[in-house]
C-alpha cells in the first residue's frame, strides 16, 4: 500500500529559528501534496498544495513567506518555518496524492517553539 | 464551495453499543467522500470512501457509511463498539469532479468507548 513517511515526528525550536520538515511518499509517486495545521482538539486545515516542480498555492491567511514549500521531487516535499515563533506551535501533517481522490497521510510533526 | 458539518463533537458509547457518528456535507458537484480516524499524535488513517456506485462502503474495523445524496449525509456506524475505536474520526470531502483535489474536513468527532 502507499505509505508517506514524515520526519521529524516531533521538534522544539527556539523562537527565531527555522525548522524544516519533510515528507516523503515511500512507493509511489505523489504529483500532488499537501500540509495541514491542526491545533489541538481541532480539525485539519489546509496551508498549501503544491504540485512538483511547481510554486505552491497557499490557502487564504496562510503566509507564503513564512510556510516555506518546497516540492523538488515525486516523493519529497518539504515545509519549512522561519523565524518560528510560539504561536506557529502546532501538529503539521502532510497528505501525498498519486490519482484524484486518492490520499496518504503522513504521521504527523509536533512543532514546539519556546 | 464544499464544506463538512460533524454533528457532536463528542460521542459516548458503551462497549458493544452501537456506534453513529454524523456527517453532512454541501457541494456543488458530485463528492468523494471520506471517513479517517486519527489517534493521539499520529496522522489519519482512512476508514472507507465513497467515489461512486454502490451508496454502502464498507471499511475497515468493521465500520461503514452510507451516501444518501437526498439527505446530503455520509453518517459512519458500527454495530459493536470496542474500546480500540475510542479516537477522534474525521469527515472530509473532495470535489474531484470539479477538478479539484484537495480534502476538506470536518471539525471532528472525539469517541469515547465507556467499559
Amino acid at each position: 500500500g502507499a505509505v508517506v513517511s514524515q520526519h521529524p515526528s516531533w521538534v522544539i525550536c527556539k523562537s527565531g529559528t527555522s525548522v524544516k520538515i519533510e515528507c516523503r511518499s515511500l512507493d509511489f509517486q505523489a504529483t500532488t501534496m499537501f500540509w495541514y495545521r491542526q491545533f489541538p482538539k481541532q480539525s485539519l486545515m489546509l496551508m498549501a498544495t503544491s504540485n512538483e516542480g511547481s510554486k505552491a498555492t497557499y490557502e487564504q491567511g496562510v503566509e507564503k513567506d513564512k510556510f516555506l514549500i518546497n516540492h523538488a521531487s515525486l516523493t519529497l516535499s518539504t515545509l519549512t518555518v522561519t523565524s518560528a515563533h510560539p504561536e506557529d506551535s502546532s501538529f503539521y501533517i502532510c497528505s501525498a496524492s498519486k490519482e484524484l481522490g486518492g490520499y496518504t497521510f503522513g504521521s504527523g510533526t509536533r512543532l514546539t517553539v519556546v | 464551495a464544499q464544506s463538512v458539518t460533524q454533528l457532536g463533537s463528542h460521542v459516548s458509547v458503551s462497549e458493544g453499543a452501537l456506534v453513529l457518528l454524523r456527517c453532512n456535507y454541501s457541494s456543488s458537484v458530485p463528492p468523494y467522500l471520506f471517513w479517517y480516524v486519527q489517534y493521539p499524535n499520529q496522522g489519519l488513517q482512512l476508514l472507507l470512501k465513497y467515489t461512486t456506485g454502490a451508496t454502502l462502503v464498507k471499511g475497515i474495523n468493521g465500520f461503514e457509511a452510507e451516501f444518501k445524496k437526498s439527505e446530503t449525509s455520509f453518517h459512519l456506524t458500527k454495530p459493536s463498539a470496542h474500546m480500540s475505536d475510542a479516537a477522534e474520526y474525521f469527515c472530509a470531502v473532495s470535489e474531484v469532479w470539479a477538478g479539484a483535489n484537495n480534502l476538506f474536513f470536518g471539525t471532528g468527532t472525539r469517541l469515547t468507548v465507556i467499559p
